[in-house]
């Protein structure tokens, strides 16, 4: 199994500031034949589902905000909110879809 | 518009079973996988499997082998999850969630999402 590891576990911004989340997976998720990282991010705000919010590690998924990127490669990634709004408090997921056995990050809870 | 819609939440007694089921509307049903991820109060994602849309193929986490069934009904557009023998700490939030397809595959990035069923197991 590939564990994913997030950091910091909470994290407190101050609005207008950027936010940076942490993502380490135990072996690369990128995937040699389509030079791709199998590597989604999710916001979770309470008592809703998960939003997906970027794939393959730098995509953003249609109607997602620009300040909102996704980078890293291998085995390191970064989600960074660039300029905080208060609609952004959630918690944030990474997760690898390198394997058929998928599987999260802990979270990351943002507050401002 | 493209959602999915989860049945209600349902009480359960330690040792029975549930069956939550996910009826998908807005796309086609069979060019899709459907996942189940669950969430226990307070606590993070745990994915449970997959069901191809298509083929009916099922792939389970280890951890839920022997316990959980993933079906569809094509006819309905609907996905269900059957869970058995229900323990305490299978107390969760379960979700469905569509995979993304586009045109090198499909993938496990879930792009749609239903509301969630809440399952208490207690006695």
């Amino acid at each position: 199994d590939i564990v994913m590891t997030q950091s910091p576990d909470s994290l407190a911004v101050s609005l207008g500031e950027r936010a940076t989340i942490n993502c380490k997976s135990s072996q690369s998720v990128l995937y040699s034949s389509n030079n791709k990282n199998h590597l989604a991010w999710y916001q979770q705000k309470p008592g809703q589902p998960p939003k997906l919010l970027i794939y393959w590690a730098s995509t953003r998924e249609s109607g997602v905000p620009d300040r909102f990127s996704g980078s890293g490669s291998g085995t390191d990634f970064t989600l960074t909110i660039s300029s905080l709004q208060a609609e952004d408090v959630a918690v944030y997921y990474c997760q690898q879809y390198y394997i058929t056995q998928s599987s999260f990050g802990q979270g990351t809870k943002l507050e401002i | 518009q493209v959602q999915l819609v989860q049945s209600g939440a349902e009480v359960k007694k330690p040792g029975a079973s549930v069956k939550v089921s996910c009826k998908a509307s807005g796309y086609t049903f069979s060019g899709h996988y459907i996942h189940w991820v669950r969430q226990a109060p307070g606590q993070g994602l745990e994915r449970m499997g997959w069901i191809n849309g298509n083929s009916g193929a099922t792939n389970y986490a280890q951890k839920f082998e022997g316990r959980v069934t993933m079906t569809r009904d094509t006819s309905i557009n609907t996905a269900y999850m059957d869970l058995r023998s229900l323990r305490s700490d299978d107390t969760a939030v379960y979700y469905c969630a569509r995979g993304h397809c586009s045109g090198i595959g499909c993938h496990d990035v879930f792009d749609i999402w239903g509301q969630g069923t809440m399952v208490t197991v207690s006695s």
